[in-house]
């Protein structure tokens, strides 16, 4: 069955760095998102991507995040300089049809 | 704004004892309606998507049933390994100004006791 694949799987920075965070999204779909989960809360939505550009952002995606499509296959998520906030699981998904995740990247902001 | 409400918090069954869990929304628009399980530390495994009231959809001690307001996970004679957290979720519809986003609740943690 096709996976969504996301690495690394724990990541741990210090506070002020930037950390980039890499999905393998399911070849055929086309839509592409990113969400987070912090300890304990709902799942959220950050951004969606789709032909080669972000078509929907939350109100949390701000200016130090960014997506890319680097190479046709990975989809990659960039925060610029990390907050203790920033501390969540984040998932990878592809979809629209059946919208599968990815197992999470958790990152942890020291 | 979509919200999802999801009850209850927590469940605790014996092995054997079918219970229900709800899922409540307010949407805009709804193209469909997701279920999840999530194991601690994992993404979201997909269960099923309901696209229309009076939609039932059965996998194992699974059924999930859709009305205009909301969702019904009913779970059958449920085994230790069906606990998990269940998250309920809305999907905006594709075209606009979304494409596709879901809104999810909080979701209802089920311990299964042998």
């Amino acid at each position: 069955e096709p996976e969504v694949t996301q690495t690394p799987s724990h990541q741990v920075t210090q506070m002020g760095q930037e950390v980039i965070l890499r999905c393998v999204p399911i070849s055929n779909h086309l839509y592409f998102y990113w969400y987070r989960q912090i300890l304990g809360q709902k799942v959220e939505f950050l951004v969606s991507f789709y032909n080669n550009e972000i078509s929907e952002k939350s109100e949390i995606f701000d200016d130090q995040f960014s997506v890319e499509r680097p190479d046709g296959s990975n989809f990659t998520l960039k925060i610029r300089s990390t907050k203790l906030e920033d501390s969540a699981m984040y998932f990878c998904a592809s979809g629209p049809w059946g919208y599968t995740f990815g197992s999470g990247t958790r990152l942890t902001v020291v | 704004e979509d919200q999802v409400t999801q009850s209850p918090e927590a469940l605790r069954l014996q092995e054997g004892e079918s219970s229900s869990l709800n899922c409540s929304y307010t949407v805009s628009g709804l193209r469909g309606l997701f279920w999840y399980r999530q194991d601690p530390g994992k993404g979201p495994e997909f269960l099923f998507t309901l696209y229309s009231a009076g939609e039932e959809k059965e996998k194992e001690r699974l059924k999930a049933t859709l009305t205009k307001k909301e969702s019904f996970l009913h779970i059958t004679a449920p085994k230790p390994e069906d606990s998990a957290t269940y998250l309920c979720a809305v999907q905006a519809p594709l075209g606009g100004t979304s494409y596709g986003k879901l809104t999810f609740g909080q979701g209802t943690i089920l311990t299964v006791h042998p």
